[in-house]
């Protein structure tokens, strides 16, 4: 079974644009989270997904937005990019409604200059 | 508030020894807690997990040990390998308060062969 996909693998935007990730969870799960991480902040709760409903979602400005489509896959969106965006955004995947044992994606890698 | 930290963040051990990872976390509500590895340039992968209503459990040279006196997780690996090199954070979920998973800062594990 494959894993989490994430694409692109690696993105480098300016200050200003918008930028869009996407994942493809595992075959049957149902559930996406997606996480920022830096070396300063750690990983840090972005938002989750579930059945197309967003039921958690964590202390990012609004620029910051999901969403999930009816085949469990989601995607996220940043706009008016920060330098302090740059970042590796990874996106996990679970079978159920729990954050339990989430299977983690490598991540994409944004670069904001 | 809820936080999850660790005592040292890095950790640097003999090949064949066995290695002891800290982490303590704040809030007593706290549900369910997960050790997670990551690799370079991999995301977390998860290790084994504990539930609150318990205080040891075991897998594949693995152990973790929950204080809940002293709200205290540790992460014990036994006859520590090279390939066990990498950031290993320790997380945790309370149901009551959204069920999202709350990761700590990461303590790295170096092993010298």
């Amino acid at each position: 079974k494959a894993g989490v996909t994430q694409t692109p693998r690696y993105l480098i935007k300016t200050r200003g644009q918008q930028v869009t990730l996407s994942c493809s969870p595992i075959s049957g799960h149902r559930s996406v989270s997606w996480y920022q991480q830096t070396p300063g902040q750690g990983l840090q709760f972005l938002f989750e997904y579930f059945s197309e409903t967003q039921r958690n979602k964590g202390n990012f400005p609004g620029r910051f937005s999901g969403r999930q489509f009816s085949n469990s896959r989601s995607e996220m969106n940043v706009s008016t990019l920060e330098l302090g965006d740059s970042a590796l955004y990874l996106c996990a995947s679970t079978p159920g409604q729990t954050s339990e044992k989430l299977f983690f994606g490598s991540g994409t890698q944004l670069s904001v200059l | 508030g809820e936080s999850v930290g660790l005592h040292l963040p890095t950790l640097s051990v003999q090949e064949g020894d066995n290695s002891i990872i800290n982490c303590a976390y704040s809030n007593s509500a706290s549900d369910y807690f997960i050790w997670y590895k990551q690799e370079s340039g991999k995301g977390p992968q998860f290790i084994i997990d504990i539930r609150s209503n318990m205080d040891k459990r075991q897998g594949q040279r693995v152990t973790v040990l929950l204080n809940k006196t002293v709200k205290h997780l540790s992460l014990q690996i036994a006859a520590t390998q090279p390939g066990d090199s990498a950031v290993y954070f320790c997380a945790e979920i309370i149901y009551n308060q959204g069920g999202k998973l709350i990761f700590g800062q990461g303590t790295e594990l170096s092993v010298k062969p």
